[in-house]
């Protein structure tokens, strides 16, 4: 699986979009873009994913550069309780052993 | 669905002891795995299991052991508790279904472990 590079941490204010940055330069052909976060002590939680186009859903954006070597993670109106750290991760389709960094430290302040 | 349920939520052993953390999903997933976390840091996977009977190793399976004899349940055995092992241990569940989407991982609450 490729390696992924996140900046260790990022501040955002109320209300506004937070944007997460992930690099995975040496991504294959078939490999995913997941995103998942930990919110203090808990599980981690599914977020998004893509393969090479933008995706949404009820929670977030994904926009994936047109070569695949970095993605973007946006959350549109962040809140306090999206303050947890957020983990970008390449996988294949198949399996389920996903491979997690240290991953960005997301704090919202109000 | 209770989806993944992980028992005990805490637990502290003394060096050499062992003990059984439990995993149960109510999801009929076929994909198990097993993963530990130590303190500012990531998660590493452990054990998996891709179905019942089937368990292989992951990142750092030295000290634990696994098995599935059925598709509910995915226990993790520590053998001979060390205090490297202190820990939270977080169990995750998928399908083994074709596609992207199937592969999203339900993972349970944790277990806090404290070796002495």
């Amino acid at each position: 699986d490729a390696k992924t590079t996140q900046p260790p941490s990022m501040d955002c204010a109320e209300g506004r979009a937070a944007n997460l940055p992930c690099n995975h330069s040496t991504i294959s052909g078939n490999e995913y873009v997941y995103w998942y976060r930990q919110i203090h002590s808990q599980g981690p939680q599914y977020i998004i994913h893509g393969l090479k186009n933008n995706e949404t859903n009820e929670m977030a954006s994904l926009i994936i550069t047109e070569d695949r070597k970095s993605s973007t993670l946006i959350l549109p109106h962040a809140t306090l309780r999206d303050t947890a750290v957020y983990y970008c991760i390449v996988q294949e389709t198949s399996g389920s052993r996903l491979t997690f960094g240290e991953g960005t430290q997301l704090t919202v302040n109000p | 669905n209770a989806g993944v349920t992980q028992t005990p939520k805490f637990q502290v052993l003394k060096t050499g002891q062992s003990m059984t953390l439990q995993c149960a999903q109510d999801m009929n997933h076929e994909y198990m795995s097993w993963y530990r976390q130590d303190p500012g840091m990531g998660l590493r996977l452990i054990h998996y299991s891709v179905g019942a009977g089937i368990t292989d190793q992951g990142e750092v399976p030295n000290g634990y052991n696994v098995s599935r004899s059925t598709t509910e349940d995915f226990p993790l055995r520590l053998l001979s508790a060390a205090p490297s092992q202190t820990s939270v241990y977080f169990c995750a569940s998928s399908y083994s279904g074709g596609g992207a989407y199937y592969n999203e991982q339900f993972f349970g609450p944790g277990t806090r472990l404290t070796v002495l």
